[in-house]
């Protein structure tokens, strides 16, 4: 148990459907970060958040959309997804995303399969 | 940012040491050596990391030598259970950008 959940474990979903992914953190930190591991590749940064505010966008295409209601929170909205977008998505938290000696606790991971 | 160099992979018998590599010949003076694993189909989980001393908490020792170029992560009683990919990764420097290269895949035989 590494204090960050993530929900739901595993997706299905359509390239025209919308769908959420929903990541909680019960560690009282104040930094948040989406990654994607995609099969046999390293995972690769897709978002951070620091005390809520959008620090870091790595070039993600626009059909991902992250939203952090509050330091706890945070999601991640899907729509019109490619099948190459089908990955393992990990949400993870830190207690301040500018200090490099503190380190990020992942949760388990959705495993998103596109069809 | 510090690229790491690990070995692909490494066998370790149950129940014996195991020491795992790794060269950080460009890590920057405020970069920490930070260590995690990742067991099939989880998440990475935090090991330990440090900065220029050794460390050791309950899971592992890090080692890390005095010019700071390389580290050695133990585990010092392999179980079955510590089979899984280990990342050594330099962080903190300019970027904050926690960075996973491919790891070393090591293998616990009973």
């Amino acid at each position: 148990e590494t204090g960050v959940t993530q929900t739901p474990r595993h997706l299905v979903m359509g390239m025209t459907n919308k769908k959420s992914l929903k990541c909680e953190q019960h560690l009282g930190h104040n930094a948040m970060y989406w990654y994607k591991q995609s099969a046999k590749k390293p995972l690769e940064l897709m978002f951070v958040y620091n005390f809520k505010e959008q620090t870091e966008n790595n070039s993600v295409p626009s059909r991902f959309s992250p939203e952090c209601p509050n330091s706890s929170h945070l999601f991640l909205h899907l729509h019109t997804l490619q099948p190459e977008d089908s990955a393992l998505y990990l949400c993870a938290s830190s207690q301040d995303w500018a200090r490099g000696n503190q380190p990020q606790h992942f949760g388990d991971g959705t495993r998103l399969s596109i069809l | 940012d510090a690229k790491t160099t690990q070995p692909t992979s490494m066998d370790c018998a149950e129940g014996r040491a195991a020491n795992l590599p790794c060269n950080h010949s460009t890590i920057s003076g405020n970069e920490y050596v930070y260590w995690y694993r990742q067991i099939h189909s989880q998440g990475p989980q935090y090991i330990i990391h440090g900065l220029k001393n050794n460390e050791t908490n309950e899971m592992a020792s890090l080692i890390i030598t005095e010019d700071r170029k390389s580290s050695t992560l133990i585990l010092p009683h392999a179980t079955l259970r510590d089979t899984a990919v280990y990342y050594c990764i330099a962080y903190g420097g300019a970027t904050n950008k926690l960075i996973f290269g491919t790891g070393t895949l090591l293998a616990v035989q009973p």
